[in-house]
């Protein structure tokens, strides 16, 4: 069984299109993630979510909205697509184990290839 | 400053020889650290992380990493490189509210 999973796992668009990436997790944890890795690897979060409720909003452009229908799902959705927005988006998931604030083991989805044309 | 740095682009290790992947950081507070694996067209997975008590952390995969305060450093260990452990390498830290990646290490052993 995959553990966290993403649709689709390649997606080629035009630019100024509307797109969405889907995430979901089967490990009933609390907290959810997506993060962007350019082509240099460099890799960046830009949101995250608990038991579906913002708490990371990174300095992102506002054509990114993330969506979280419930727990196990957080869907990412980016308006007007530019050529920058091409990357491999990973979404990831991790349990609030009691521990020191943003200390829990992140568990990663395979990601999605974005190429803007 | 950086609050995670990787210091080296690349590493190459013969099969059999020991590895480290350096990595230091920079933040206020108490640091919390991970180490998390790429390999190709895969996301990202957790080999191990420091978050208090000894300052040798054991992982997955026979990798160890070592929490050193005096030098900021948490470097990762391994003492018999594998053609396998070929992979990307990233350290990372809790900033404040957030986890902050490194740029990444790629690891290549030689057969």
């Amino acid at each position: 069984d995959t553990a966290v999973s993403q649709t689709p796992k390649y997606l080629v668009t035009q630019m100024g299109n509307d797109k969405s990436i889907k995430c979901e997790q089967n490990l009933g944890h609390d907290t959810m993630y997506w993060y962007k890795q350019d082509s240099k690897k460099f890799l960046k979060i830009m949101f995250s979510y608990n038991n579906k409720e913002l708490i990371i909003n990174e300095t992102v452009p506002n054509r990114f909205s993330p969506k979280s229908p419930d727990k196990a799902h957080l869907n990412l959705h980016i308006n007007s697509l530019e050529l920058g927005d091409s990357a491999v988006y990973f979404c990831a998931s991790s349990q609030n184990s009691g521990g020191p604030l943003w200390t829990d083991t992140q568990y990663f989805g395979p990601g999605t290839r974005l190429t803007v044309l | 400053a950086q609050s995670v740095a990787q210091p080296e682009d690349q590493v190459n290790v013969a099969e059999g020889n020991p590895l480290t992947v350096k990595c230091t950081y920079s933040v206020s507070g108490n640091p919390y650290l991970f180490w998390y694996v790429q390999y190709p067209n895969r996301g990202l997975q957790f080999l191990l992380k420091y978050i208090t008590g000894d300052n040798l952390v054991k992982g997955s995969y026979g990798f160890e990493a070592e929490f050193n305060k005096s030098q900021t450093s948490f470097h990762l260990k391994k003492p018999s490189a594998l053609v396998s452990d070929s992979a990307l390498y990233f350290c990372a830290v809790r900033e404040r509210d957030k986890i902050i990646f490194g740029k990444g290490t790629r690891l290549h052993i030689l057969p």
